[in-house]
């Protein structure tokens, strides 16, 4: 099974400030067919989750733009440019390319200062 | 829009069974396979399984913690998928959510809590 590994697993924030979750994964995530399933997701407190970045980069609709996600190979991060409220909870990354079993990263708490 | 609706969950004492629903709509449920996530109290997400659509023979596929307890079908005349759980154990306690796709999981439903306690 492929292991995602996060850091940090705790992450304190000032309103305003950029913040950035490390995703690594133990074996490449490109696909035979050219893509890379890296997936992240947001998990507000008492929510369900939800996806924010698919295949790297690409922002879901609705996501504001302070979120970004990059990377390749075995190494991806997911960046908030300047943090705001509402981005509280827990980050999830998740690697579709290996399954069965599709796996998840432990899970980034992101809090405010 | 897209929604996706779990029910089924409850208190259930070891060993016993539970059926999980999960309705999709606003897509064209028998288009996509149908994936089952976890979360117990407190944890991070495990991914349980998945049921792929028809023209792929509804397949599935199982973690190796579910694997030969649990069984994913689906009704796509319904626009239902099920997770059947047998023998449950009390480390099978969590929210359970459904998901559509497989790789990229793009939408989930609220979740269903499933917990096993005598």
């Amino acid at each position: 099974d492929v292991v995602m590994t996060q850091s940090p697993l705790s992450l304190p924030v000032t309103l305003g400030q950029p913040a950035s979750i490390s995703c690594r994964s133990s074996q490449s995530l490109v696909n035979s067919d050219g893509n890379t399933y890296l997936n992240w997701f947001q998990q507000r407190p008492g929510q369900s989750p939800r996806r924010l970045i698919y295949k790297v980069s690409n922002r879901d609709s609705g996501v504001p733009d302070r979120f970004s996600g990059s990377g390749s190979g075995t190494d991806f991060t997911l960046r908030i440019s300047r943090v705001e409220a509402e981005d509280i909870g827990v980050y999830y990354c998740m690697q579709g390319t290996h399954w069965p079993p599709i796996t998840f990263g432990q899970g980034t708490r992101l809090e405010i200062k | 829009e897209v929604q996706l609706v779990e029910s089924g969950g409850g208190l259930v004492q070891p060993g016993r069974s539970l059926r999980l629903s999960c309705t999709g709509s606003g897509f064209t449920f028998g288009d996509s396979a149908m994936t089952w996530v976890r979360q117990a109290p407190g944890k991070g997400l495990e991914w349980v399984g998945l049921i792929r659509s028809k023209p792929y023979g509804e397949t599935t596929e199982y973690a190796a913690s579910v694997k030969g307890r649990f069984i994913i079908s689906r009704d796509d005349s319904k626009s239902v998928a099920y997770l059947q759980m047998n023998s449950l154990i009390s480390e099978d306690t969590a929210v359970y959510y459904c998901t559509k796709g497989r790789s990229e999981l793009p939408v989930w439903g609220q979740g269903t809590l499933v917990t096993v306690s005598s």
